[in-house]
């Protein structure tokens, strides 16, 4: 079935340092791909999106481009801030249902002054 | 655009007894979606709504479940006789499927704890 793996957390950094999260997915076709952001206490909200291959996704900084051909969807930042500190969550969107999301494990960012 | 709602945030009651949980999705979207997120997990699909036609239940959802949206509009969902493993948080979502490519929005959803 359908899935999501993402780079296993927690991460810590420093303020200004750059920020890699990995994530590979396996689905049939060519699904939609999410970068969800979880800050404590809310819900999720959309960070980014892309819906087919070499399409790159970004906001507030952060990048994810789907390579289809590694079938990944890895999210960038280049500067952190204290303010990135929350959880991130890749996820897929397959054509085949696309009514639901399937989502990795979640990776926890905490970003120090 | 006032979001998706949920009501309670927060929920504690003892096993066995029957909880009820309610979201107001986005006014103008016709899909609502229902998952739970366990501690350090993903959200997890449980099932799904278009308009009032609930289309499609996860085997996540036993028959303790149930959920509703009678007019197409809010939706409940309903656990009967909780067990320890219900504690959860219980996520709402929805979106407008007459844009293929429009994501699903969240609600801040309702913590469930069973004493």
């Amino acid at each position: 079935g359908d899935s999501v793996t993402q780079m296993e957390g927690p991460v810590t950094l420093s303020e200004e340092a750059f920020l890699t999260i990995n994530c590979t997915y396996t689905a049939t076709g060519y699904p939609s791909l999410f970068w969800y952001v979880q800050y404590p206490g809310e819900g999720l909200q959309l960070l980014l999106k892309a819906t087919k291959a070499d399409d790159k996704g970004s906001n507030k900084g952060f990048e994810a481009t789907y390579r289809k051909e590694t079938t990944s969807f890895h999210l960038e930042k280049g500067s952190v801030q204290v303010s990135d500190s929350a959880v991130y969550f890749c996820a897929l969107r397959a054509r085949s249902n696309d009514y639901k999301l399937s989502f990795g494990a979640g990776t926890t960012v905490t970003v120090r002054a | 655009d006032t979001g998706v709602s949920q009501d309670p945030r927060h929920k504690i009651t003892k096993r066995g007894q029957n909880v009820t949980f309610r979201c107001d999705p986005i006014s103008e979207h016709n899909r609502l979606y229902w998952y739970r997120q366990t501690l350090g997990q993903g959200p997890e699909f449980l099932t799904y709504f278009q308009n009032e036609a609930q289309l499609e239940k996860s085997r996540l959802l036993s028959d303790r479940f149930s959920a509703e949206r009678p007019k197409g509009s809010f939706s409940t969902l309903e656990i009967q006789r909780t067990e320890q493993g219900d504690s959860a948080m219980y996520l709402c979502a929805s979106s407008d499927s007459r844009d293929s490519n429009q994501p699903q929005h969240f609600g801040d959803g309702t913590r469930l704890s069973i004493l």
